[in-house]
């Protein structure tokens, strides 16, 4: 069985600066990732996806994957007090497009 | 990516009875899955929709407590059977990607109390 391990969190960075968001897997044939928000008592919102080793930016997210190490980071740079949200990594599983999603990592961005 | 329309939104249950939950997509899609998310939990997965065919249950979850139905490619429906304070969660339908790939894309979710 697939499992997505994040650490939980929670996770309190000033305004301004870098947070750093984990997720390790245990499928070595996983070949696509996810990192998805959910604000409080809000569904989740898909924000970044990547597929190849290395990083891959958007704004002011970056994505980083290391397949060897079996890892798969979210930097956001700027933090800003509207990124204060639960950070689910999630990777597909099986032939039916199913996701497994980790626990979730809870980013506090304090002004 | 596609727009999905879920309701209800919210509602209180009482226990020992069932609420239908809908999800409508506004174009045509091949898989529709249904979440479970507990409070202060993750997603799990309790099964994928699947058009023309029986629901593909999770284990832990089945159909005589999660019936489903998907009349067409474009709409579901996940009934809470029998219910009891535990399956207080938030329900979530979801799609994939389509074309663009895996990702899976949500909707607005049902907040679901059982009292």
């Amino acid at each position: 069985q697939k499992e997505v391990e994040q650490n939980s969190g929670p996770l309190s960075v000033p305004e301004g600066a870098i947070a750093s968001l984990n997720c390790t897997y245990s499928d070595r044939g996983s070949q696509s990732f996810f990192w998805y928000r959910q604000y409080s008592g809000k569904s989740p919102e898909l924000i970044m996806s990547i597929y190849s080793n290395g990083d891959k930016e958007d704004g002011r997210f970056t994505a980083q994957l290391n397949k060897a190490s079996q890892y798969v980071s979210l930097l956001i740079r700027d933090s800003q007090p509207s990124d204060s949200a639960t950070y689910l990594c999630a990777i597909p599983g099986g032939s039916n497009y199913k996701l497994t999603f980790g626990k979730g990592t809870l980013l506090t961005v304090n002004p | 990516s596609a727009v999905i329309s879920q309701k209800p939104s919210r509602d209180i249950c009482q226990r020992g009875t069932s609420l239908t939950i809908q999800c409508q997509v506004d174009s045509q899609v091949t898989m529709m899955f249904w979440y479970r998310q507990q409070p202060g939990q993750s997603l799990t997965l309790i099964a994928t929709a699947n058009q023309g065919s029986e629901a593909t249950y999770e284990s832990g979850f089945v159909i005589d407590k999660f019936p489903i139905s998907r009349p067409n490619l474009t709409f579901s429906t996940l009934t809470v059977s029998n219910m009891s304070p535990e399956d207080s969660s938030i329900y979530l339908c979801s799609v994939d990607g389509g074309d663009r790939g895996l990702e899976a894309f949500f909707g607005q979710g049902t907040r679901l109390t059982v009292v």
